[in-house]
Order: C-alpha cells, then sequence, then structure tokens
C-alpha cells in the first residue's frame, strides 16, 4: 500500500505564481484533509473533505482553494502564491472519526 | 477546543520505558485523547487514542486517569528511531465539523540516548 502520496515533495514558486499540490490516498478513506506546518509550530488546518463533491473550510483557508472530484484524489490550489504560504503542506486522510489519520510525508514550498 | 499542556522536552536512554505526560484538565466527555508523533522532516504518524480505558497497540500504551483530566503515553523499549515530537491531542467528536480538525500544539520534543 502507498498509503497518502504527495507530489511534488519540493517547490520553489515566485511570488503570483499559482500552482496546485497533489495529494492521492488508496485506502479508500472518505476523509481527507489538508494542513500547513510553519517553522517550529504545530499544525493548522486548511481545507477538509468527508467524501467526493463536499469540502469545507478549515481554520486557515484565505489564498487556497480544493476540489474532490474522486474518493482518491484531494489537491490544494494555490492561486497568486505569496511569502506568507511558504510552508510544509500535508495531506491526510482517514475513514471516520475517531480513528487515527495517515499523513503524507509533506510538501515543502517556497515562495521567494 | 479543549486544551492540553505537554513538556516541551524529554530525555530517555535507549532501551528504557518512556512515559509521556499530558495534562487536559478541561476535557469533556466526549473528548477523545489522540497520541501522533512526528519524526524529523516527516509528517505525523498516528500512535493511540483512547476515550476512557486504557489502551494498547503495537506501538505504545496509553494510560487515562481515571478523572480523565491527564494522560500519559508510554513507550515500553525506547529506541533511537522512537525520536520524535510527541502530540497529545483532544477530539471531540459531538462538535460538528471541527470534529475533524486535529489542533496540533507544540508537542513534546523525545530525544533518545544510545
Amino acid at each position: 500500500n502507498a498509503g497518502v502520496t504527495q507530489t511534488p515533495k519540493f517547490r520553489i514558486l515566485k511570488i503570483g505564481q499559482s500552482m496546485t499540490l497533489q495529494c492521492t490516498q488508496d485506502m479508500n478513506h472518505n476523509y481527507m484533509y489538508w494542513y500547513r506546518q510553519d517553522p517550529g509550530m504545530g499544525l493548522k488546518l486548511i481545507y477538509y473533505s468527508v467524501g467526493a463533491g463536499i469540502t469545507d473550510k478549515g481554520e486557515v483557508p484565505n489564498g487556497y482553494n480544493v476540489s474532490r472530484s474522486t474518493t482518491e484524489d484531494f489537491p490544494l490550489r494555490l492561486e497568486l502564491a505569496a511569502p506568507s504560504q511558504t510552508s510544509v503542506y500535508f495531506c491526510a486522510s482517514s475513514y471516520y472519526s475517531p480513528g487515527g489519520y495517515t499523513f503524507g510525508s509533506g510538501t515543502r514550498l517556497t515562495v521567494v | 477546543d479543549a486544551k492540553t499542556t505537554q513538556p516541551n522536552s524529554m530525555e530517555s536512554n535507549e532501551e528504557e520505558p518512556v512515559h509521556l505526560p499530558c495534562n487536559h484538565s478541561t476535557i469533556s466527555g466526549t473528548d477523545y485523547i489522540h497520541w501522533y508523533r512526528q519524526l524529523p522532516s516527516q509528517g505525523p504518524e498516528y500512535v493511540i487514542h483512547g476515550l476512557t480505558s486504557n489502551v494498547n497497540n503495537r506501538m505504545a500504551s496509553l494510560a487515562i486517569a481515571e478523572d480523565r483530566k491527564s494522560s500519559t503515553l508510554i513507550l515500553h523499549r525506547a529506541t533511537l528511531r522512537d525520536a520524535a515530537v510527541y502530540y497529545c491531542i483532544l477530539r471531540d467528536l459531538n462538535s460538528g465539523g471541527s470534529n475533524y480538525k486535529l489542533t496540533f500544539g507544540k508537542g513534546t520534543l523525545l530525544t533518545v540516548n544510545p
């Protein structure tokens, strides 16, 4: 099992550019999440989805968009990148609450 | 969200047991206690969770105080691979959309000495 796969692992963006962070899971999990982690800090929830076609905002959604057209995929879109979006982004998935989450290995994004 | 308090750091020797404490004095009756760990340059990894009773799995044990105001994650024999930041997190499954959120604090940095 691959688990949760995130691509790319590293990316440098210029201010104002856009990109999509990809996330795929092969565990047939209904719930998927996007978190960001700034240096020395805990994770903050950006968006989450409880199933295909259903998404909702987390704590820090500004500057991001998501879609969930299939159970497996949950891409995160950054429009007009800003230096404040420099962070490590983690995608996660789970079957149901209160089950444990499975996290991907992260995407390290730098906006310059 | 109910908050948790953990020591900033702890140190252990290899092959010795480690007890990682967590205080959650404002825990509600519907809060589950979750533990995750994050190894350097990796995503968080689920360790264990419980509600009222002590729990065991292949990675660790979770001891929950009778009044549920504190809990302890127990690693029975620490290895160098257990060096990580350990997060104690409360999740209230009755709080609507916010129950999908894992609120990560700063956790406890565990150092394991050879």
